[in-house]
């Protein structure tokens, strides 16, 4: 059975501080993970991670993935209010499910 | 640009009533999942379709049945609504056999009382 494992469940930060999100997984013939931001509606797409190593970004948010050890990191840089929010991981396998974790919810105050 | 579309938004149920929960994607996409989200727990996944045709269970399928009617259209059953089942529905798809991320419906706040 396919599991995600993320942490910390929850973090509260200040504007301007870095963060740094962990997500631990378990699947049957990796094929993809996935994160994704949820702010009170439906999640929204942020990274698609398939090899080891390989940093996505996308302004002040990246994500690496390492496979041998099973895990991926998301970092959010100078953060702002706007960045409170849950953030999923979600991980696909050769079942072809997509499982997620618990979430972090990330609080940023001004 | 409808993606993913779920019906209703909002429902309340009795227990013991039961209701359909309505998803349809117009993205030509193969896999299509149902999720629940309760407070502190993530998207727990209920039942999934890899292809039109087939359904597999998820992490919590118990209480819930779901059709894959066609491509486009995966529905899920609450035959008998109990008051553990009040959460947030959600409706997802992608592509199978690409590595593509999944979209998701805006969900449907559902209230057993």
């Amino acid at each position: 059975e396919d599991k995600v494992v993320q942490s910390p469940l929850s973090l509260v930060v200040h504007e301007g501080d870095t963060v740094t999100l962990n997500c631990s997984y378990e699947v049957t013939n990796f094929r993809s993970l996935l994160w994704y931001k949820q702010e009170k509606k439906a999640p929204t797409f942020l990274f698609m991670l398939t090899s080891s190593g390989i940093e996505k970004k996308s302004g002040r948010l990246s994500s690496i993935l390492d496979k041998k050890e099973l895990f991926s990191i998301l970092n959010i840089t100078a953060t702002q209010t706007g960045d409170s929010a849950v953030y999923l991981c979600g991980i696909s396998g050769s079942a072809r499910q997509l499982t997620f974790g618990s979430g972090t919810q990330l609080t940023v105050l001004p | 640009n409808a993606g993913v579309t779920q019906t209703p938004k909002f429902q309340v149920l009795k227990t013991g009533q039961s209701m359909t929960l309505q998803c349809a994607q117009d993205m030509n996409h193969n896999s299509m999942y149902w999720y629940r989200q309760d407070p502190g727990m993530g998207l727990r996944l209920i039942y999934y379709s890899a292809s039109e045709g087939t359904t597999d269970k998820g992490e919590v399928p118990n209480g819930y049945n779901v059709s894959r009617l066609n491509k486009r259209e995966f529905s899920l059953r609450l035959e008998s609504a109990a008051p553990s089942q009040t959460s947030v529905y959600f409706c997802a798809s992608s592509k199978t056999g690409q590595n593509t991320e999944a979209f998701f419906g805006q969900g449907t706040r559902l209230t057993v009382v």
